[in-house]
């Protein structure tokens, strides 16, 4: 499974969209971009995932590049209890379902 | 509502004693997982079962032991040979088709002194 990199804290003013960054450049053809965000002392919530093209849901937009080495995931509207680590993983289609985890990007919601 | 139950939430044991942490899902999921969080660190898989009585080690199997005899069910046993056991379990479920996220458990904090 390919690996990705994440800054490790961003910062985010209430109201306003957050833009988290992940890198993942020997992602392979078959390999998804996976979000997932950690409140502390609870488990990671799914947000979203893609494979080539951008998605949205309830939750954030997925933008993926053309040649899918970088991703980046859209907090249209944060708020405070947005502020969690964020993970972005790859991973292939396949049934194992192995996450493999970094350590994500501390997001910040400042009031 | 359905979704992944890990109980107790905080659990406390003397060291070179087994204890075991429950995992139950009403979610239908043919695939469960075991995940160990160390501080400051991501997720490491300890052992996941992709279907009843069969499950596989993971990346950090040792000491551990896990048993899958009904679908909903996914206990996980950390054994005295486990040598850090003090850490924040956390359990995960999916459906067994292509990308299917996986959903996680609120997570056992374990700790052995």
């Amino acid at each position: 499974d390919a690996k990705t990199t994440q800054p490790p804290s961003m910062d985010c003013a209430e109201g306003r969209a957050a833009n988290l960054p992940c890198n993942h450049s020997t992602i392979s053809g078959n390999e998804y971009v996976y979000w997932y965000r950690q409140i502390h002392s609870q488990g990671p919530q799914y947000i979203i995932h893609g494979l080539k093209n951008n998605e949205t849901n309830e939750m954030a937009s997925l933008i993926i590049t053309e040649d899918r080495k970088s991703s980046t995931l859209i907090l249209p509207h944060a708020t405070l209890r947005d502020t969690a680590v964020y993970y972005c993983i790859v991973r292939g289609g396949g049934a194992t379902n192995k996450l493999i985890f970094g350590t994500g990007t501390l997001l910040a919601v400042q009031p | 509502d359905g979704g992944i139950t890990q109980s107790p939430k905080y659990l406390f044991r003397k060291e070179g004693q087994n204890v075991t942490l429950s995992c139950e899902q009403n979610l239908n999921h043919d695939a469960m997982y075991w995940y160990r969080q160390d501080p400051g660190q991501g997720l490491r898989l300890i052992y996941y079962s992709q279907i009843v009585n069969d499950f596989q080690k993971g990346d950090i199997a040792e000491g551990y032991s896990v048993s899958r005899e009904k679908k909903e069910s996914f206990p996980l046993t950390v054994t005295s040979a486990q040598k850090n056991p003090t850490a924040f379990y956390l359990c995960a479920s999916s459906m067994e088709r292509t990308a299917s996220p996986l959903h996680f458990g609120n997570g056992t904090r374990l700790t052995v002194t």
